[in-house]
């Protein structure tokens, strides 16, 4: 079966650090996504990670491991902006249809 | 570099009525996925187009049908419609095939999507 788990909502303070936990169980998986997503707006590409590791942009870094299905999306040096949900996507196949969580609220705090 | 557009931005409708939803992949890209998104709930997986069939479908009734055209846009249609199709419905373009670069297919890029109400 297919199935991605994600916390529901997670509260930090400004400049603070926070990592959402995301598992997942996809046949024929090719790729784990994180997507930024504000209230009535279209999800945006926050990164992409095919191979075990970490993968570093800026104030936000994404983390695989193919063998126990899990990644996170660490954030870093919180803005108020990034209130926001995540969500956690998993690629089906070289080209296909992308398995989404539910996504997790993150609210900010001043 | 224009991204995905769709239209219309809003859509009311009412039960039993049709509804068409267009889609504009960003420049460079020939292929373009469907998803609906539920209020509260992440984007789930319609179907996706690429040389203008049909690839990949997700577990949607046949009231759902889109089209691909020769200049990679989309359509999609659903007919019949029930209240529970409210919803927003995402357009995503990529390129396909396998990317050297990331090690796999290409990334999807979302629209603004169509927030679809059906009374």
């Amino acid at each position: 079966g297919q199935n991605i788990d994600q916390p529901t909502e997670m509260t930090a303070t400004e400049g603070a650090i926070v990592q959402i936990n995301c598992t997942y169980q996809t046949s024929g998986f090719n790729g784990l996504f994180w997507y930024q997503q504000h209230a009535g707006e279209a999800p945006t590409f926050l990164s992409y990670n095919v191979l075990d590791g970490l993968e570093e942009k800026g104030r936000f870094s994404s983390f695989l491991s193919r063998s126990k299905g899990y990644s996170y999306l660490l954030l870093k040096e919180l803005q108020m902006k990034d209130s926001a949900s995540y969500l956690c996507a998993a690629r089906h196949n070289s080209w296909g249809k992308l398995q989404f969580g539910a996504g997790t609220q993150v609210v900010v705090t001043p | 570099d224009a991204g995905v557009t769709q239209s219309p931005t809003h859509l009311i409708k009412t039960r039993g009525q049709q509804v068409t939803l267009r889609c504009s992949p960003k420049s460079g890209h020939d292929t373009v996925s469907w998803y609906q998104q539920a209020l509260g709930q992440g984007p789930q997986f319609i179907f996706q187009y690429y040389e203008e069939e049909e690839r990949q479908r997700g577990n949607f009734p046949d009231r759902f049908s889109g089209h691909q055209f020769p200049n990679y846009s989309s359509e999609l249609n659903v007919n019949a419609l029930l209240l529970g199709d409210s919803a927003l419905y995402l357009c995503a373009s990529s390129l396909f095939g396998f990317s050297s670069a990331t090690g796999g297919g290409e990334t999807q890029y979302f629209g603004p999507g169509t927030r679809l109400l059906v009374l």
